[in-house]
């Protein structure tokens, strides 16, 4: 088993859909959460933190639920430029700053 | 440098061949990592630099993979005798402190045949 696990998609969504994408991770000693955009044959980019409260920017919003070990993504109002690969990742220490990445979702949003 | 910079960005290499990547990272980022992303994977991790001390080199597939950053600064990932199964995009990263939030590279891109 995987230590994070995505639905690969792809999701195709219209513009302005409302869509959420979600993850989950084999070990609970998991210390930070995270969710990296990847653009086609860019690199990874720091999305957005994801913290237990849950938090939001802008069009994004991410959530934690450490008791089910599941994270989550969703993005409302979809633009065209939200289409990319979206990669859920999680570190077991803070120490190394090692990301452990899920394969990640693939998002097309068509006008 | 005001990125991460990765040479070459792609690169071709014959079955049995050795190659060298080289990574360099954002002037006085003192943690560095090395991912390997196969076609429609996510990136995997190699392994990890504080300074020139390679702390964490659990996830180099084999010992024809190797790994140096002898001055703290420009590293460089070595793959003997290549496979095809080495294929794949190579991302390297750095950061100040080994905080996640970190710069990835552009990554060079090999394949072997």
């Amino acid at each position: 088993r995987k230590e994070v696990e995505q639905d690969p998609g792809p999701f195709n969504v219209p513009e302005g859909a409302t869509v959420a994408f979600n993850c989950t991770y084999s070990n609970s000693a998991s210390q930070s959460f995270f969710w990296y955009r990847q653009d086609c044959r860019k690199e990874p980019k720091l999305l957005m933190s994801v913290y237990s409260s849950g938090n939001e920017d802008g069009r994004f919003t991410a959530q934690l639920n450490r008791a089910s070990q599941y994270i989550s993504l969703l993005i409302r109002d979809s633009k065209l430029s939200d289409s990319a690969t979206y990669l859920c990742v999680v570190t077991l220490s803070s120490n190394t700053g090692k990301l452990i990445f899920g394969q990640g979702t693939t998002l097309q949003v068509k006008p | 440098g005001a990125g991460v910079s990765q040479s070459p960005r792609y690169k071709v290499a014959k079955r049995g061949q050795d190659v060298a990547l080289r990574c360099d990272p954002i002037s006085g980022h003192v943690s560095l990592f090395w991912y390997q992303q196969a076609l429609g994977q996510g990136p995997e991790f190699l392994t990890y630099f504080q300074n020139e001390a390679q702390l964490d080199k659990s996830g180099l597939p084999s010992d024809r993979f190797f790994a140096e950053r002898p001055e703290g600064s420009v590293s460089t990932l070595k793959i003997q005798r290549t496979q095809q199964e080495d294929s794949a995009v190579y991302l390297c990263a750095s950061s100040r402190t080994g905080e996640p939030g970190y710069t990835f590279g552009s990554g060079t891109r090999l394949t072997v045949v």
